[in-house]
């Protein structure tokens, strides 16, 4: 089975500045997916970028952008210019072609303060 | 622009009380689940549905049931509620068509069991 750790519980960073989350997976698969979701105080699931494994560029979406290293099986989110909303607990997740219900496997998170 | 919806948002049961959890979506997704999420953890599965009838084991499904009678629609019930299930539950769809399809998550439900 596949396993997503985040080995940061915490991380601050100051308005307007940069900040790199990281995540680290475990398979034996060469295809596959991986997603970061943020999840502010409201509780709600939101998701942030997506990466395919057979795509060597890296996935970008506005501030957010990824650094997807498969052989290292590495997997680090990063936020420029950080904004005071982007306050939230942020979830790596990797989901494998091979399993019928598309299911995810969710890291532990890290909560991201944003300092003004 | 309802998405996932669930209900209740908030409930309180004593130990051995059971209850259903409501997942409704309106965007047609085949699939479907059920995760809960503990403090300092991610999102566990606990079952997930592939279409309307059909429902699978994820995780950690023991002391849980499900079912899908409609498409829309995915239960989550508590038989008889013990004070290890108190957790916020996410329900989530997804298309199932190409496994980059992400999954759409309600706003959970804390329950919790005294």
């Amino acid at each position: 089975a596949q396993t997503v750790t985040q080995s940061q519980p915490e991380m601050s960073v100051q308005e307007a500045e940069t900040v790199t989350l990281s995540c680290t997976y475990d398979t034996s698969e060469s295809d596959y997916y991986l997603f970061w979701y943020k999840q502010p105080p409201s509780r709600q699931m939101i998701l942030v970028i997506r990466q395919e494994a057979y795509k060597q560029q890296n996935a970008t979406e506005n501030r957010f952008s990824v650094n997807f290293q498969k052989a290292a099986k590495s997997f680090s989110l990063k936020i420029s210019d950080s904004q005071l909303g982007d306050a939230a607990m942020y979830f790596c997740a990797y989901r494998s072609p091979q399993n019928a219900g598309n299911m995810l496997t969710f890291g532990g998170g890290t909560r991201l303060m944003v300092k003004p | 622009n309802a998405g996932v919806t669930q209900t209740p948002k908030f409930r309180v049961l004593k130990t051995g009380q059971s209850m259903t959890l409501l997942c409704a979506q309106d965007m047609n997704h085949e699939y479907m689940y059920w995760y809960r999420q503990d403090p300092g953890m991610g999102l566990r599965l606990i079952h997930y549905s592939v279409g309307e009838g059909t429902t699978a084991k994820g995780e950690v499904p023991d002391g849980y049931n499900v079912s899908r009678l409609k498409k829309q629609n995915f239960l989550l019930g508590l038989e008889s509620a013990a004070p290890s299930q108190t957790s916020v539950y996410f329900c989530a769809s997804s298309s199932g068509g190409t496994r980059n399809q992400p999954q759409h998550f309600g706003d959970g439900t804390r329950l919790s069991i005294l």
